[in-house]
């Protein structure tokens, strides 16, 4: 079956500091994966997506590079923001979305 | 454009009494998807309509959970007989076509079972 991995939270870092959250999967076929953010109060938002083997999604300074041949999605951002604080979902989908469970994510100035 | 919406925003109710959340997708929006995001746990997928259709309810835990979709619009998810572990937040989501990359979803209703 379909299944998501990332890392658990807590994470907590300073402002400023590089970010990664490590998600892998478990998938028959070639899904499309997914990085969504739910803000503190607000609903689910898709922040990037890859389609295929190889793709970078990039969007507010946060990236994730679809990697096969580690089936992995890691998201990564260069230097974070307060409000950049949140829970982070991966989620793949060949047709129904598939979620891990979530990292929240708390940046102190 | 609006945005999926749903109904209530929180709803508290006893357990073994019936519950009923509404979803408005996006105008338009033929596909339409429940999740339910239990505390501290990831989103579980729920049921996933096509138009009025149900290709997939593979995700309702139990019998006592349905939903129903009409007008290829509104969708309401029905709980019959709450249980304390029915409490969770139960999230719509809507894209254009099934399959489609994005889904957008709604802020959620909060359901608490005392």
């Amino acid at each position: 079956g379909n299944s998501v991995t990332q890392m658990e939270g807590p994470v907590t870092l300073s402002e400023e500091a590089f970010l990664t959250i490590n998600c892998t999967y478990t998938a028959t076929g070639y899904p499309s994966l997914f990085w969504y953010v739910q803000y503190p109060g607000e609903g689910l938002q898709l922040l990037l997506k890859a389609t295929k083997a190889d793709d970078k999604g990039s969007n507010k300074g946060f990236e994730a590079t679809y990697r096969k041949e580690t089936t992995s999605f890691h998201l990564e951002k260069g230097s974070v923001q307060v409000s950049d604080s949140a829970v982070y979902f991966c989620a793949l989908r060949p047709e129904k979305l598939v979620f891990g469970k979530g990292t929240k994510l708390t940046v102190n100035p | 454009g609006a945005g999926v919406s749903q109904s209530p925003s929180n709803k508290v109710t006893e357990k073994g009494k019936d519950v009923e959340l509404r979803c408005d997708p996006i105008s338009g929006h033929t596909a339409l998807y429940w999740y339910r995001q239990r505390l501290g746990q990831g989103l579980e997928f729920l049921i996933y309509f096509q138009g009025n259709s149900a290709p997939d309810k593979s995700g309702l835990p139990s019998d006592r959970f349905s939903a129903e979709r009409t007008g290829e619009s509104v969708s309401t998810l029905t709980i019959q007989r709450t249980q304390q572990e029915d409490s969770a937040v139960y999230l719509c989501a809507s894209s254009l076509v099934p399959g489609a990359y994005e889904q957008y979803f709604g802020p959620g209703t909060r359901l608490t079972v005392t």
